[in-house]
């Protein structure tokens, strides 16, 4: 079975600084990838970055990117340059790559909020 | 191109009803996927579907039936609605080849009274 655990329920980041939020993971498969979404208060989730388990290199898109490190499980999202609209919950999810492996599974989240 | 699209936006049930949730991509994705959402709880997979005809359960299907008669559509029925139904619910699709795209539709806020 696969687990994702975030941590941090809430955040406070002062505008223009940087912000790491936390995830952890617990799974057997050796082939998984993980994911971080944003959903703003309108609800809809939006996909920012994905990290492959066998990706050498962390991913970026632009002022995210995935500190990824495979031996102590963990794919903490690192948001540089906050902006007010960063606010948001964000959720890291894991989703295995073997056959008969479709499905995502879900962090609780973290509610980000960003002070002017 | 939509993406994934969800119909209603928002609907309220009476305890005993029942309702389809509507769900289409237009991104010929084999696979789609139900979710809800509750306060405090992440997303969880109610059902999903590897292609046209397959179905399968996720964590919490009691409650909820689906089916996928075309690779464009998969709704979700829910059979006599109870008020732990009440929740977001969201629809996924992804490519076989391409497993690092997911993509939800807006979600319906379903309340159950």
């Amino acid at each position: 079975a696969q687990k994702i655990t975030q941590t941090q329920p809430g955040m406070f980041v002062q505008e223009k600084e940087a912000v790491t939020l936390d995830c952890t993971y617990d799974t057997s498969d050796q082939s998984y990838g993980l994911f971080w979404y944003k959903q703003p208060s309108s609800g809809e989730m939006i996909f920012l970055i994905y990290q492959g388990s066998y990706d050498e290199q962390n991913a970026t898109e632009g002022r995210y990117s995935l500190n990824f490190q495979k031996a102590r499980k963990s794919a903490n999202l690192v948001i540089s340059a906050s902006q007010l609209g960063d606010s948001a919950m964000y959720f890291c999810a894991m989703r295995a790559r073997g056959a008969g492996s479709y499905q995502l599974t879900f962090g609780k989240g973290t509610k980000l909020s960003v002070i002017p | 191109n939509a993406g994934v699209t969800q119909t209603p936006k928002f609907q309220v049930l009476k305890t005993g009803q029942s309702m389809t949730l509507q769900c289409a991509q237009d991104m010929n994705h084999e696979y789609m996927s139900w979710y809800r959402q509750d306060p405090g709880m992440g997303l969880r997979l109610i059902h999903y579907s590897v292609g046209a005809g397959i179905t399968d359960q996720g964590e919490v299907p009691n409650g909820y039936n689906v089916s996928r008669s075309t690779t464009e559509d998969f709704p979700l029925r829910l059979l006599s609605a109870a008020p732990s139904q009440t929740s977001v619910y969201f629809c996924a699709s992804s490519g076989r080849d391409r497993v690092y795209e997911q993509y939800f539709g807006p979600g319906t806020r379903l309340t159950v009274t």
